[in-house]
């Protein structure tokens, strides 16, 4: 099973810093790796998929890169609206599968 | 406007079963993954597995193998997460979630449901 590890834990930045989140995978993953983005008494929003694509209706302040074994999520100038905990999360061809990371707590600071 | 809509909250004794529905609206159902994932308090995001209606057979994570049951009902467009032999470390959130692409398993859950909370309790 592939596991992915996120870091840091937690990111204490202040509003209009940039912040840039990583996710390592235990083996290289196919193309199917996503970042989401979940607040309290909220359901996930799906930000990033394949890894460098924007969701519909995400701001272009958001963005995806990484292959193989390393991912990044970058958010170009945070936003109060923007913290909360992100996840990487891939999905395997055989046997079908998904796995999340542990996530990624982003504070203000 | 795609939407899913999930059933009530429910408080269960630890050895029951619980099952969860996911109803969909405004689009189409059968080519489109549901999946399920789970948070339980203080604690990260855990996929329980998923279905494509059209194609009925389910897939599931290791770690419910034997536990879960996902189906789906196409004439209603709801699926359903069965979990059995419910205990205090099932207590969660539950989600169901629809795949961005039709006919695929890619992890792009681009449309959620509000979530059930289930609570295993004596």
């Amino acid at each position: 099973e592939i596991v992915l590890t996120q870091s840091p834990a937690t990111l204490s930045l202040s509003p209009g810093e940039r912040a840039t989140l990583s996710c390592r995978a235990s083996q290289s993953v196919n193309s199917y790796l996503a970042w989401f983005q979940h607040k309290p008494g909220q359901a996930p929003r799906l930000l990033i998929y394949d890894a460098s694509k924007r969701a519909t209706g995400i701001p272009a302040r958001f963005s995806g890169s990484g292959s193989g074994t390393d991912f990044t999520l970058t958010i170009s100038s945070l936003e109060p609206e923007d913290f909360a905990v992100y996840y990487c999360q891939q999905c395997n061809n055989w046997p079908p599968g998904v796995t999340f990371g542990q996530g990624t707590r982003l504070e203000i600071k | 406007q795609v939407q899913l809509v999930q059933s009530g909250a429910e408080v269960k004794k630890p050895g029951s079963s619980v099952k969860v529905s996911c109803k969909a609206s405004g689009g189409t159902f059968s080519s489109y993954g549901l999946n399920w994932v789970r948070q339980a308090p203080g604690q990260g995001l855990e996929w329980m597995g998923g279905i494509i209606p059209m194609f009925g057979s389910p897939n599931y994570a290791q770690n419910f193998q034997g536990r879960v049951t996902i189906t789906a009902d196409e004439s209603t467009s709801t699926a359903y997460m069965d979990l059995t032999s419910l205990t205090s470390g099932d207590t969660a959130i539950y989600f169901c979630a629809r795949e961005f692409r039709q006919l695929a398993l890619t992890g792009a859950f681009d449309i959620w449901g509000q979530g059930t909370m289930v609570i295993v309790s004596s």
